[in-house]
């Protein structure tokens, strides 16, 4: 089946750092999506990318559908200690089901 | 951004009996719902779709028969887990999304079930 690789599994940073995490599928997607997700608590959207090479900006965030349809990446600027928490990425074909990564453990030193 | 509510947010119970699950959006109409597991550490895994007025379309390896899936209403999906045993002890979490294809999906707080 479809499956995402999703890469840091962890990181511990310094509170003002850029951080960067990414997804990889040997599997084309039409649609790329970062979510958060605190503990005990859903996931929430971050940014969706519905078009090959597209950037988006939410803020501090940053994520970009990789022209290949099968990767994308997420990046964080200036980290505060709010931004702790699971970092998942999902993609979807067509008007189908989400397929998730791993997921990213953020964790960041104040 | 729209909505969506679990109830119970925590339950125990006690092997053996059943337990259900409620997810309602609250300011929009879910023509289709969708039910994750997400085990400690893990990843969410899709366990079936429903949309409104038909049956649930499950995933590979999830027991129909000992996960039923209701979707009575644009607003309403539930969950029951039939005869519950210690491994479905898991963080069940649902989303709804209002129409179809790249529509958004909405994810609900979660419910962490407990069975003894």
């Amino acid at each position: 089946g479809q499956q995402l690789n999703q890469s840091p599994q962890s990181m511990f940073i310094q509170e003002g750092e850029d951080v960067s995490m990414n997804c990889t599928s040997s599997s084309i997607f039409n649609t790329w999506l970062w979510y958060k997700q605190d503990p005990g608590e859903g996931p929430v959207l971050l940014i969706a990318l519905y078009k090959a090479g597209e950037l988006t900006s939410n803020g501090r965030l940053t994520a970009q559908f990789g022209i290949t349809r099968k990767d994308s990446f997420l990046n964080i600027s200036a980290s505060i200690p709010s931004d702790v928490g699971i970092y998942f990425c999902a993609g979807q074909v067509g008007g189908n089901k989400l397929v998730f990564g791993a997921g990213t453990i953020l964790r960041v030193k104040s | 951004g729209a909505v969506v509510s679990q109830h119970p947010s925590r339950v125990i119970c006690k092997s053996g009996t059943s337990v259900k699950i409620e997810c309602r959006s609250l300011d929009f109409q879910a023509t289709t719902m969708f039910w994750y597991r997400q085990f400690p550490k893990q990843s969410l895994m899709l366990m079936a779709t429903s949309n409104e007025g038909s049956k649930a379309t499950y995933e590979q390896g999830v027991e129909k028969d000992k996960f039923l899936i209701n979707h009575a209403s644009l607003t309403l999906s539930t969950l029951t887990v039939t005869s519950a045993h210690p491994e479905d002890s898991s963080f069940y979490i649902c989303s709804a999304r209002a129409g179809g294809g790249t529509d958004t999906q909405y994810f609900g707080p979660g419910t962490r079930l407990t069975v003894l």
